[in-house]
């Protein structure tokens, strides 16, 4: 079992906005990534240090963090955003240990 | 192009071992640590090793530990890992990636090599 707990899915209407969440102890200390993975592809980071974007992700994506509780909110979703999203932190115990969320399906209506 | 590419999957028996690789292409391995993450095909992603930049910090998921060995010579700009003992739920996608800091994100992936456990 993953430390780090997500929905399985979630479905959102195009333009719309949807909100992934990842909740776990860990999160109560360290910083929360996310990562979107498409069919067939490497995962790529699209937040990290909770609210920070990578260069060429766009800013319909932004991240918020209030307990054990972390959120990766896709503001106008569209066709492309349809990924699966991992998040990911340090382990609970503080070690140099990974943990990621068993990850959540995204799918665009 | 700036990437990390994988090497080393194929199709091996329950109890083999076999080494991957992952070799980084134009950047400097060195400065970074580096995971090793899988992931069965259609499951999620499980993170597997970390190494630091000097190679002096090791840590290994429990499912692999005793088993499993992450290693790097910097001097090759190459990350590896042994893996001994197989079994078949060690059958999976590898990636190689890089690490950016800030808790342990991941902001560079290889493609991955397949390792698939089977008599």
């Amino acid at each position: 079992s993953s430390e780090l707990t997500q929905d399985p899915a979630v479905s959102v209407a195009l333009g719309q906005t949807v909100t992934i969440t990842c909740q776990g102890d860990s999160l109560r200390s360290w910083y929360v990534s996310w990562y979107q993975q498409k069919p067939g592809q490497a995962p790529v980071l699209v937040m990290y240090g909770k609210t920070i974007r990578p260069s060429g992700i766009p800013d319909r994506f932004s991240g918020s963090t209030s307990g054990d509780t972390a959120s990766l909110t896709i503001t106008g979703a569209q066709a492309e955003d349809e990924a699966d999203y991992y998040c990911n932190s340090r382990h609970s115990s503080g070690n140099q240990l990974v943990v990621f969320g068993g990850g959540t399906k995204l799918t665009v209506l | 192009e700036v990437q990390l590419v994988e090497s080393g999957g194929g199709l091996v028996q329950p109890g083999g071992s076999l080494r991957l690789s992952c070799e980084a292409s134009r950047f400097t391995l060195s400065t970074y640590w580096m995971h090793w993450v899988r992931q069965v095909p259609g499951k999620g992603l499980v993170w597997v090793s970390l190494i630091s930049s000097d190679g002096r910090i090791i840590t290994h998921a429990d499912s692999v530990k005793g088993r499993f060995t992450i290693s790097r010579d910097n001097a090759k700009n190459t990350l590896y890992l042994q893996m001994n003992s197989l079994r078949a739920e060690d059958t999976a996608l590898y990636y190689c990636a890089r690490d950016y800091g800030y808790d342990y994100a991941i902001d560079m992936w290889g493609q991955g090599t397949m390792v698939t456990v089977s008599s």
